[in-house]
């Protein structure tokens, strides 16, 4: 079956415009998970949907990231104002529960800001 | 917080040689503890995992062992080959944390024929 798909799988902004990422999960995958993948900081968590609790937004950097799931299936990661320190691999990953259950991850999208 | 501190690499072997990756954590409370693999190019796949002390987790010839006393979970194999070569990050899922997964900084191993 489908495995967790990501878009764009590159893109490359100016600094100071906004950008949305977009993932998709694994159908019937009620968790879904964004991680941001750069060279300084490692692999970090951001944001975290479970069914339709309100998400767990404790892992995001700055008020310029913001994510929404509509329809508890697809999501959208939102940058605004980008800065060059935003640039890095965002991974977006699901899973069917939260205990204990694998969590699959996407290709990521590569966003480099100029 | 949680954290989860594994060797610096990168390790670079020949083929047939043993492999051990060391990792440890510290939690606040009984994590599940994870290896995820990034072949050049791909995405993260889970390797393999343990849920609860002594447990031992197994993958393609692959093997961690779950040590609460150590709070380790180092990754080992007895034999690698080339095809092996790849990023291996340690995690652990915290229950007290939505189980998202905290990881380590990764480990870059090259194997050479």
């Amino acid at each position: 079956g489908a495995g967790v798909s990501q878009s764009p799988s590159n893109k490359v902004t100016e600094k100071g415009k906004d950008v949305e990422l977009r993932c998709d999960p694994i159908s019937g995958h009620t968790a879904l998970y964004w991680y941001r993948q750069s060279l300084g900081q490692g692999l970090e968590f951001l944001i975290y949907f479970q069914g339709n609790s309100a998400p767990d937004k404790s892992g995001l950097p700055s008020d310029r990231f913001s994510a929404e799931r509509t329809g508890g299936s697809v999501s959208t990661l939102t940058i605004q104002r980008t800065q060059q320190e935003d640039s890095a691999v965002y991974l977006c990953a699901s899973s069917f529960g939260t205990s204990g259950y694998e969590q699959y991850f996407g290709p990521g999208t590569r966003l480099t800001v100029t | 917080g949680d954290s989860v501190t594994q060797m610096e690499g990168p390790v670079t072997l020949s083929e047939e040689a043993c492999l051990t990756i060391n990792c440890t954590y510290t939690a606040t409370g009984y994590p599940s503890l994870f290896w995820y693999v990034q072949y050049p190019g791909e995405g993260l796949q889970l390797l393999l995992k343990a849920t609860k002390a002594d447990d031992k987790g197994s993958n393609k010839g692959f093997e961690a062992t779950y040590r609460k006393e150590t709070t380790s979970f180092h990754l080992e194999k007895g034999s690698v080959q080339v095809s092996d070569s790849a990023v291996y990050f340690c995690a652990l899922s915290d229950p007290g944390s939505a189980r998202q997964l905290t990881f380590g900084s990764g480990t870059q191993l090259t194997v050479l024929p």
